[in-house]
């Protein structure tokens, strides 16, 4: 079975510098995807990024980027020029596969911007 | 388009009593998924379905929980008896047939089981 650990509970940084959020997973798949999946406060679940396992280049969504370590089975998603509404429960998730498989999440990381 | 929507958004009963939970999916999305988060833990799967038909219920607790989509549409989730344990928020995603399946979530139903 697949598993996803998100190290950092918590993570507070300030309006306008970086943060990097830490998730690995455990696979023995080869052909997979990952997920990072933003919860602000009393808000649904958005997709923020995703990356395919076969893809070498880590995937870029404006100031949202991933580090994609696959030999590691790390993850990470940096969050550039951090913005007050980057506040947020931060989600790392896995799919096996191209289907339609359920995901697989990580406890889930809550991030704080300070202004 | 209407997002995901689920229904009641908060439920308090009591331990012994059925409680059923409500999610329509993105008009058109085939797949429709259950998962639970229980309070410091992971968010978890559920089941999975294509259509009206379960795909995958690997997740279900027991069989306390029933899970079923009449007609493909939208789904309902049945907790009959609630026990404490089963105290959480229950999210609903849907997503279509055809790739990259990404999913959509709705905005949860919090189960508080006294």
């Amino acid at each position: 079975a697949q598993t996803v650990t998100q190290s950092q509970p918590e993570m507070s940084v300030q309006e306008a510098e970086t943060v990097t959020l830490s998730c690995t997973y455990d696979t023995s798949e080869s052909d997979y995807y990952l997920f990072w999946y933003k919860q602000p406060p009393s808000r649904q679940m958005i997709l923020v990024i995703r990356q395919e396992a076969y893809k070498q280049q880590n995937a870029t969504e404006n100031r949202f980027s991933v580090n994609f370590q696959k030999a590691a089975k790390s993850f990470s998603l940096k969050i550039s020029d951090s913005q007050l509404g980057d506040a947020a429960m931060y989600f790392c998730a896995y799919r096996s596969g191209g289907g339609a498989d359920g995901l697989t999440f990580g406890k889930g990381t809550h991030l704080i911007i300070q202004p | 388009e209407a997002g995901v929507t689920q229904f009641p958004s908060h439920s308090v009963i009591e331990k012994g009593q059925t409680v059923t939970l409500r999610c329509d999916p993105i008009s058109g999305h085939d797949n429709l998924y259950w998962y639970r988060r229980v309070m410091g833990k992971e968010i978890k799967f559920l089941l999975h379905f294509v259509k009206e038909s379960k795909q995958d219920e690997s997740g279900m607790p027991n069989n306390r929980f029933l899970a079923e989509r009449t007609g493909g549409t939208y789904s309902t989730l049945k907790v009959q008896p609630a026990e404490l344990e089963d105290s959480g928020v229950y999210f609903c995603a849907s997503s279509q047939e055809i790739g990259p399946y990404e999913q959509y979530f709705g905005p949860g139903t919090r189960l508080t089981v006294t």
